[in-house]
């Protein structure tokens, strides 16, 4: 069964980049016609997405965060990751990677990753 | 861009029938997924589609969708129902995706 695990800081400062790596196991991200995705979660509130991505380049975007976001892919390590620059306190949360099945009528993000909570502060 | 509206809270006795909504502009042509996440945990699937249960989500739940409205509902509700639903579903620009504000299910 595929799995998705999420790794980096824990701790980011203001106005940095906030980098995370999404590693897939059980699965290949190059042999698929899945997109990859990432998600978030601020403390308490609701979930928001931020970019996806297939693995040979077709690419969507929040446009809310689109100035700050690069979503890349890695199929010789079987990784995607996400890099968020200019970071606030604001972007404190749980960053979640999933799989993420893109069709006209029909979306959904499948399975996710645990989650890793990134602090922004100094 | 388009908004999903769900409500905040909702509850349910034991053993009974729950209908949690999600509302948007956009349900009138995509279709809504549906997240399941407990306390801690990372969300889970456990909808898609017209009415499409993911391997290992039990028959309890099951999913429609009518003009704006999409909907979960939960047939005999058990106690391990308790948890956080999500809907989610592809923006009118067909661009983005967007996630309602989540529902609190307390199972009485």
């Amino acid at each position: 069964q595929l799995q998705l695990q999420e790794s980096g800081p824990g701790l980011v400062k203001p106005s940095e980049t906030l980098s995370l790596t999404c590693t897939v196991s059980r699965g290949s991200i190059g042999r698929s016609n899945f997109y990859w995705g990432w998600i978030r979660q601020p403390p308490g509130k609701s979930l928001e997405w931020i970019a996806s991505k297939y693995y040979s380049g077709d690419t969507y975007y929040n446009p809310s965060l689109k100035s700050r976001v690069t979503i890349s892919v890695d199929t010789s390590k079987n990784q995607f990751s996400l890099k968020l620059n200019s970071v606030t306190a604001a972007d404190t949360s749980v960053y979640y990677c999933a799989r993420h099945y893109i069709n006209y009528e029909d979306n959904w993000f499948d399975p996710w990753g645990q989650g890793t909570l990134v602090t922004v502060s100094s | 861009s388009s908004e999903l509206t769900q409500d905040p809270a909702v509850s349910v006795a034991l053993g009974q029938t729950v209908r949690i909504t999600c509302q948007g502009d956009s349900l009138r042509s995509y279709y809504a997924s549906w997240y399941q996440q407990k306390a801690g945990q990372a969300p889970v699937l456990v909808m898609s589609g017209q009415n499409k249960r993911p391997s290992g989500i039990p028959d309890r739940f099951s999913g429609s969708s009518s003009g704006d409205t999409a909907s979960l509902t939960i047939t005999g509700t058990q106690a391990e129902d308790e948890a956080d639903y999500y809907c989610s579903f592809r923006d009118s620009s067909a661009k983005h995706w967007v996630f309602g504000g989540g529902t609190k299910l307390t199972v009485l």
